[in-house]
């Protein structure tokens, strides 16, 4: 499809356990951001990416906590040693400047 | 510094009520631009207007208008006869330009319209 795609859609794993999200954004967007929403709360800034680099980590909780973008596009958070506070739902957009963000449906972590 | 304050956590209104849900931004660019966007219950987040800084003229889309002021740095957002289907949460965001993009989210306003 032409939106921003995520996976996968839900992952269960243990404590302790590493765990990779991937978002594939829409073709051409520049700009691609990652945002973790727990259950009733609001969006939580993680990272932005402008083109391969990331201009503003300091959304990042912890040193567990990483993300790369490759070729302009694919991205990939990468959560260490997960801990039960990291369960939440992690959301990716993607956007051109000044344009909307663009969300997919997210990843939906549970750590037992 | 909270860059976007949408200071209403949580509003209940009866259907057919008109309800106003307020944002209010914080930026030192001269070019700036403001979204709302909602997410329903089912979890996506939907795109409803983006505003650019140098446009103050109000919007109307259907039931659901937007007045931006920037002598008050506010974009609030007005449903007009609400409806059950409006129940949401409802996001207000700041994307600065000298920032490369950078999108600065307010914390949400839940809305619960009562049949």
């Amino acid at each position: 499809g032409a939106g921003v795609s995520q996976s996968p859609s839900n992952k269960v794993t243990e404590k302790g356990k590493d765990v990779e999200l991937r978002c594939d954004p829409i073709s051409g967007h520049t700009a691609l951001y990652w945002y973790r929403q727990s259950l009733g709360q609001g969006l939580e800034f993680l990272i932005y990416f402008q083109g391969n680099s990331a201009p503003d980590k300091s959304g990042l909780p912890s040193d567990r906590f990483s993300a790369e973008r490759t070729g302009g596009s694919v991205s990939t958070l990468t959560i260490q040693r997960t801990q039960q506070e990291d369960s939440a739902v992690y959301l990716c957009a993607s956007s051109l400047i000044g344009q909307p963000q663009h969300f997919g449906d997210g990843t939906r972590l549970s750590i037992l | 510094a909270q860059k976007v304050t949408q200071a209403q956590t949580e509003i209940s209104v009866v259907e057919k009520e008109d309800v106003t849900l307020d944002c209010v931004y914080e930026t030192r660019d001269t070019t700036y631009y403001l979204f709302w966007y909602k997410q329903p219950p089912s979890g996506e987040l939907v795109f409803l207007i983006r505003r650019n800084s140098f446009d103050e003229q109000n919007e109307i889309s259907g039931r659901y208008s937007w007045n931006f002021q920037k002598s008050t740095s506010s974009f609030n957002f007005t449903i007009t006869a609400s409806q059950v289907v409006d129940s949401a949460v409802y996001f207000c965001a700041l994307s600065e330009v000298y920032t490369g993009n950078q999108f600065y989210f307010g914390t949400g306003t839940s809305l619960t319209v009562i049949p």
